[in-house]
């Protein structure tokens, strides 16, 4: 089974912040990488899929990267309506694995 | 609108059975994969089991492997986790989701609201 691992598991950052969280894969997923956004007591929300693509919807604020083992969301700006906890999720192969998420908090 | 509505959850003793549904809506159902994906109270996300348009295609989680059967009906446009030998442990937030592909090599971009199974005595 492959494995899923973000870093870091939390991040406290400012209004205007430029954020970068990492996921790795334990092997080569190829591109089949997607990020979720996660309010409370709220169902996740797609915002990038095939690691770079941007969900229909989603500001362009949002931007994902890598490829094989390695990738990051990035979020240029951070505005108040994305503190939030993010998760990637492989779809290279079953089982379809998430990562044990980040949580994005106001500093 | 494209929507999730799941059903069928609610408390149940530890070693019995319960089936949970998924009622889409807003969509051409039998052209995308649908999925299965838990959260445990206060944890992150697990995809639990997925099912290709035709249901050519399914998996499951290992933590869930015959246990539990997934199935669809295209001319309900429902999907359907039959769960059985329960255990504390699978006690989470169920929710149905559709994947932006017809197999299941693919992310969800649809997400119902979840329903909650409690595995208790």
């Amino acid at each position: 089974d492959i494995q899923m691992t973000q870093s870091p598991s939390s991040l406290s950052a400012s209004v205007g912040d430029r954020v970068t969280i990492s996921c790795r894969a334990s092997q080569s997923i190829s591109t089949y990488l997607n990020w979720y956004q996660q309010k409370p007591g709220k169902a996740p929300k797609l915002l990038l899929y095939a690691a770079s693509s941007l969900q229909s919807g989603v500001p362009s604020r949002f931007s994902g990267s890598g490829s094989g083992t390695d990738f990051t969301l990035t979020i240029s700006s951070l505005q108040p309506e994305d503190f939030a906890t993010y998760y990637c999720q492989q779809s290279y192969n079953t089982p379809c694995s998430f990562g044990q998420g980040t949580k994005l908090e106001i500093k | 609108e494209v929507q999730l509505v799941e059903s069928g959850g609610g408390l149940v003793q530890p070693g019995r059975s319960m089936r949970v549904s998924c009622a889409a809506s807003g969509f051409t159902f039998d052209d995308y994969a649908m999925h299965w994906v838990r959260q445990a109270p206060g944890k992150g996300l697990e995809w639990v089991s997925g099912i290709s348009w035709n249901s050519g295609g399914i998996a499951y989680a290992d933590s869930v492997k015959g246990r539990f059967s997934i199935s669809r009906d295209n001319a309900k446009n429902s999907l359907y986790l039959q769960m059985n030998s329960l255990r504390p442990e699978d006690t989470a937030l169920y929710y149905c989701t559709k994947g932006y592909g017809s197999g299941i090599f693919y992310g969800m971009d649809v997400w119902g609201q979840g329903t909650t199974v409690t595995v208790s005595s």
